[in-house]
């Protein structure tokens, strides 16, 4: 059964340094998307991007972050200049169309 | 905007016993709605959703939900559960089609099933 993968599971990273989170989607996969999960508290959506665009970006998702498709096969969110507060779980999700999403298994980025 | 409450932060039961997760929303348009497990250190899986049609929805490992428009309400349902249904348990709203798919989701909720 076809998956979401992300590399690297867990990364850490010092305050200031820019990071670079990789997902590869589901190859069918026409929409994607990044959330983030803090510890103890629920998920939430970053940005959506289909057709090589931004389609929609949530209040967390500002100057610091940007998303790339580079080639056919990756999906990448950048934090240009991490802070202590970016410490979370990072999801990536496709879907096929916009009704069902399917999430990779995330990774930790922890910010010392 | 959209909004998703699931009522129960934990939720204890023992093993073989009926369950309820309760998940209510709240938004001016219609909405798909989705409930998502999360096993520990893992991704979230898709447990069901509700597109259309008939109000009560069946998933994968004998969960179901129903859709319920007048109270809002998409509550998650096993009539008994074992111990490997351990998890945290998402509920999430997305608006119809034509929009980018965004998930809302609610604060999880933690099953703990005892022997």
């Amino acid at each position: 059964e076809p998956e979401v993968t992300q590399t690297p599971s867990h990364q850490v990273t010092q305050m200031g340094q820019e990071v670079i989170l990789r997902c590869v989607p589901i190859s069918n996969h026409l929409y994607f998307y990044w959330y983030r999960q803090i510890l103890g508290q629920k998920v939430e959506f970053l940005v959506s991007f289909y057709n090589n665009e931004i389609s929609e970006k949530s209040e967390i998702f500002d100057d610091q972050f940007s998303v790339e498709r580079p080639d056919g096969s990756n999906f990448t969110l950048k934090i240009r200049s991490t802070k202590l507060e970016d410490s979370a779980m990072y999801f990536c999700a496709s879907s096929e169309v916009a009704d069902e999403q399917y999430f990779g298994p995330g990774t930790r980025l922890t910010v010392t | 905007a959209q909004s998703v409450t699931q009522l129960d932060s934990q939720v204890p039961v023992f093993e073989e016993a009926p369950v309820e997760l309760r998940c209510n929303y709240s938004s001016s348009v219609s909405v798909y709605l989705f409930w998502y497990v999360q096993y520990p250190n893992q991704g979230l899986q898709l447990l069901l959703k509700y597109l259309s049609g008939s109000t009560l929805v069946k998933g994968i490992n004998g969960f179901e939900a129903e859709f319920n428009k007048s109270q809002t309400s998409f509550h998650l349902r096993k009539p008994s559960v074992h111990i490997s249904d351990t998890a945290e348990y998402f509920c999430a709203v997305s608006d119809r089609p034509g929009n980018t798919g965004k998930l809302i989701f609610g604060q999880g909720t933690t099953l703990q099933v005892k022997p």
